[in-house]
């Protein structure tokens, strides 16, 4: 079945630094997803990524959909306590409603 | 609106107990899903259902079922509960978009321990 990994699994950053995350798809996804997840809480969608090679931006936050639709990444400038959290990627497969998220990237800042 | 709301938050059970997690949702959605959570896995979609009467296996479906008879309602049973299923559960809903673009809207989840 469909696998969805991203690296790395903790990150650990300074307030200020920068922070990326990486995600890969076994398959080819029609679309991928972004949620946050704050510690004891639930996910929270972010962004939705569909055409190849788009890039979107949240402020900080810039999201890349790579031009296989196989990858995706999440780089966050410039880091606050507020961006602590678990970051997810999730993707269906093709004709295929089922969301399957990724292994998530925890970070944590330090102050 | 509400949301998604699952109940109970927090339950404890022994092994071999049944018990059943509710989600109700109030955004007139037919997507529904069921997820847990576990350290260094992930979410792992457990059941979904695509509208009322209709429902499917996920990625980990064993010793759970589930049930749609209404759009709103979308109950997890666990009937005989084992230690492996201690986590935390998560419900999900989305409008359904025929794309396969579902954006999710999760509740806020049940923590589950087994005994």
């Amino acid at each position: 079945g469909q696998q969805v990994m991203q690296i790395p699994q903790y990150q650990h950053v300074q307030e200020g630094e920068d922070f990326t995350t990486y995600c890969n798809s076994s398959t080819t996804l029609s679309n991928i997803q972004w949620y946050k997840q704050r510690p004891g809480g639930h996910p929270v969608f972010l962004i939705q990524l569909v055409k190849s090679g788009e890039v979107k931006k949240q402020k900080r936050l810039t999201f890349q959909f790579g031009e296989a639709k196989k990858n995706s990444s999440l780089h966050i400038t410039a880091t606050q306590t507020t961006d602590v959290g678990t970051y997810f990627c999730a993707g269906p497969n093709f004709g295929n409603e089922k969301l399957t998220f990724g292994t998530g990237t925890r970070l944590t800042i330090i102050p | 609106n509400a949301g998604v709301t699952q109940t109970p938050k927090f339950q404890v059970l022994k092994t071999g107990q049944s018990m059943t997690l509710q989600c109700a949702q109030d955004m007139n959605h037919e997507y529904m899903s069921w997820y847990r959570q576990d350290p260094g896995m992930g979410l792992r979609l457990i059941h979904y259902s695509v509208g009322a009467g209709i429902t499917d296996q996920g990625e980990v479906p064993n010793g759970y079922n589930v049930s749609r008879s209404t759009t709103e309602d979308f109950p997890l049973r666990l009937l005989s509960a084992a230690p492996s299923q201690t986590s935390v559960y998560f419900c999900a809903s989305s409008q359904r978009r025929y794309s396969g673009a579902n954006v999710l809207t999760f509740g806020a989840g049940s923590r589950l321990t087994v005994l």
